[in-house]
């Protein structure tokens, strides 16, 4: 995955739009991904999860893709509310290793 | 879902004493537990590696002796920052894993470090 990173990406959206958060890996032999999102203040919060044999995974609200080609996996989230506000990140893991996390994405909703 | 439970959620300690942070999972047994730290708008950076009855396996950069690990039942994992100093002002996390190490990664509430 990216190494930490030093500055939040931000992505603004209105209520009721869909956010798309957009992640970039590098392991290759990763084969298990997770979106969390932080709320300020308060430890990740797991969202969703994918294993590499997959493409797509639904969710409440939510969708993962992983397009394992380009190493590439997006979080969608699908009529936003302002209770998503927070940071989101992705995480990636192989076998029985550790997490490694992105560098996060700020998403701010606005009514 | 799992529930990993973090005590204190914040704490200001002065200069120079020491500061003991637990995390409990509450309904699953960890035999491995992560400590992470994290300063602000930027992402969680892992510390170390917390193994129930044996050492823990600290990252590169991040000194044994001032962070303290003790893992000593399948539910518990303390860090204890020794002679802490301003610059360990941050925000600490642990987390575990469900049914082994290939399970999900759950995390508890952080604690926030203010060393004054």
């Amino acid at each position: 995955g990216e190494s930490v990173g030093l500055h939040l990406p931000t992505l603004s959206v209105q209520e009721g739009d869909n956010s798309i958060i957009n992640c970039a890996y590098s392991n290759s032999a990763s084969d298990y991904f997770i979106w969390y999102k932080q709320e300020s203040g308060k430890g990740p919060q797991f969202i969703i999860d994918i294993r590499s044999n997959m493409d797509k995974r639904q969710g409440q609200r939510v969708t993962v893709l992983l397009n394992k080609t380009v190493k590439h996996l997006s979080l969608q989230i699908a009529a936003t509310q302002p209770g998503d506000s927070a940071v989101y990140f992705c995480a990636e893991k192989s076998g029985y290793s550790t997490l490694t996390f992105g560098k996060g994405t700020m998403l701010l909703v606005s009514p | 879902g799992a529930v990993v439970s973090q005590h204190p959620s914040w704490v200001i300690c002065k200069s120079g004493t020491s500061v003991k942070i637990e995390c409990r999972s509450l309904d699953f047994q960890a035999t491995t537990m992560f400590w992470y730290r994290q300063f602000p708008k930027q992402s969680l950076m892992l510390m170390a590696t917390s193994n129930e009855g044996s050492k823990a396996t600290y990252e590169q950069g991040v000194e044994k002796d001032k962070f303290l690990i003790n893992h000593a039942s399948l539910t518990l994992s303390t860090l204890t920052v020794t002679s802490a100093h301003p610059e360990d002002s941050s925000f600490y996390i642990c987390s575990a894993y469900t049914s082994g190490g290939s399970g999900k990664a759950f995390f508890g509430q952080g604690t926030r470090l203010t060393v004054v």
